[in-house]
């Protein structure tokens, strides 16, 4: 049980566009899911708890506008870069929060 | 600096023990975790400690916690190669956000 699961794995795109990555819980609800993003071989970095049916809480330095965050269900909650730079490529990892969290298996994002 | 330290390389050969160690600061943690990244996955969870407990053993892991000086051991009895991976220990606060440390990189060499 408590499996997340991400999509898309991996994306490639053009500068300037905009990429939605889905989180969903697939056995279980959760109110509450995090987004995290990991630069290569550097630890998880936090950048907002998502809450569902209320707007999310980024955390400091982490651009509200640039990254759209919706919780529209207890099962999922999709992040969306927006006019995508190269400097947003990365890896970005959800949760969901149920007593502990579970993490999705993460998305690759790498923008050209 | 941040709260949760880890070394960041550990070589170990197969068969032995690993010995991951991590410090931290929030003293108020209830919970502390150790997760595994395998490369280019997402974490999974391998065991965790309760912030009242000294220590807890799962088949081949033992966790060991010493609240006084805030440190965190993770110990993998007969290391395998696939026990190759990114391994990061994590403090919780009361609203469930994880603190990670950087990450210890293992690698088991034959």
């Amino acid at each position: 049980g408590a499996v997340v699961s991400q999509h898309p794995s991996r994306v490639i795109c053009k500068s300037g566009t905009s990429v939605k990555i889905e989180c969903r819980s697939l056995d279980f609800q959760a109110t509450t899911m995090f987004w995290y993003r990991q630069f290569p071989k550097q630890s998880l970095m936090l950048m907002a708890t998502s809450n569902e049916g209320s707007k999310a809480t980024y955390e400091q330095g982490v651009e509200k506008d640039k990254f759209l965050i919706n919780h529209a269900s207890l099962t999922l909650s999709t992040l969306t870069v927006t006019s995508a730079h190269p400097e947003d490529s990365s890896f970005y990892i959800c949760s969901a929060f149920t007593g502990d969290q579970y993490f999705g298996p993460g998305t690759r994002l790498l923008v050209l | 600096g941040e709260d949760v330290e880890q070394s960041l390389f550990l070589s170990v050969r197969e068969g032995d023990s690993s010995v991951i160690n991590c410090t931290y600061t929030d003293s108020s943690s209830t919970y502390l975790y150790w997760y595994k990244q395998e490369p280019g996955a997402g974490l999974q969870l391998l065991t965790y400690i309760f912030s009242n407990m000294d220590m807890k053993q799962d088949q081949r892991l033992t966790v060991l916690l010493n609240k006084k000086d805030k440190h965190l051991s993770l110990r993998i009895a007969d290391t395998q190669t696939g026990d190759s991976a990114i391994y990061f220990c994590a403090e919780t606060d009361s609203w469930g956000k994880l603190q990670f440390g950087a990450g210890t990189q293992v690698v088991v060499t034959p």
